[in-house]
């Protein structure tokens, strides 16, 4: 069974830019979660959707950043305009319902110069 | 609110030696436990799991008993392999909650 895939592996990018990553969950998965994860402050919990709905942003850093879930196939994390400190390791992950665990995609390694 | 507290890292054992990873928690009610690995370069798999207390959950050789008691979930190996290294997670889930609340991780070396 394919996992959660999420592209691009890695981006470099300038300050500015606009960044934009995606995710594929587990088909048959509802619920779909955005990670980020540096050195300094561990793993962070970003948005979280369920049923393509999002449930809590509370994480998201601040309005630069953006997610969206317009299908139940399909996720994208957005940053505009994106800054040095917004590097980082995003990962995606699902979950069905229930008490199951969650399955991470292998994450998009983010590097804005 | 909930959180999971880990043993401070890095950890550095050689082959073969016993791995104690500390993993306490403080939560409501009756959450379930996660041990959660990331090897280099990946993202989070789940390592082992367990339910309700005095469960034991194990995979790979890993181990870890829900302690209700203690509020604890330690990762035990008898006898670690170079192939272990890696990043170790513990995390909660709260039932009829979806997100998990993760530790900050651990990062294991072990030396030949």
């Amino acid at each position: 069974d394919a996992g959660v895939i999420q592209s691009p592996r890695h981006e470099v990018t300038e300050m500015g830019q606009e960044v934009t990553l995606r995710c594929k969950p587990i088909s048959g998965h509802n619920s779909l979660f955005w990670y980020r994860q540096t050195m300094m402050r561990g793993l962070e919990l970003l948005i979280y959707f369920n049923n393509n709905v999002p449930i809590d942003d509370s994480g998201m850093p601040e309005d630069r950043f953006s997610a969206k879930m317009p299908n139940a196939s399909f996720s994208t994390l957005k940053i505009q305009p994106s800054e040095p400190r917004d590097s980082a390791v995003y990962f995606c992950a699902s979950t069905g319902a229930g008490n199951q665990p969650q399955h991470f995609g292998d994450g998009t390694r983010l590097s804005i110069l | 609110g909930d959180s999971v507290t880990q043993m401070e890292g890095p950890v550095t054992l050689s082959e073969e030696a016993f791995l104690t990873i500390n993993c306490t928690y403080t939560a409501t009610g009756y959450p379930s436990l996660f041990w959660y690995v990331q090897y280099p370069g990946e993202g989070l798999q789940l390592l082992l799991k367990a339910t309700k207390a005095d469960d034991k959950g194990s995979n790979k050789g890993f181990e870890a008993t829900y302690r209700k008691e203690t509020t604890s979930f330690h990762l035990e190996k008898g006898s670690v392999q170079v192939s272990d290294s890696a990043v170790y997670f513990c995390a909660l889930h709260q039932r009829g909650a979806q997100k998990l609340v993760f530790g900050q991780g651990t990062r294991l070396t072990i030396n030949p």
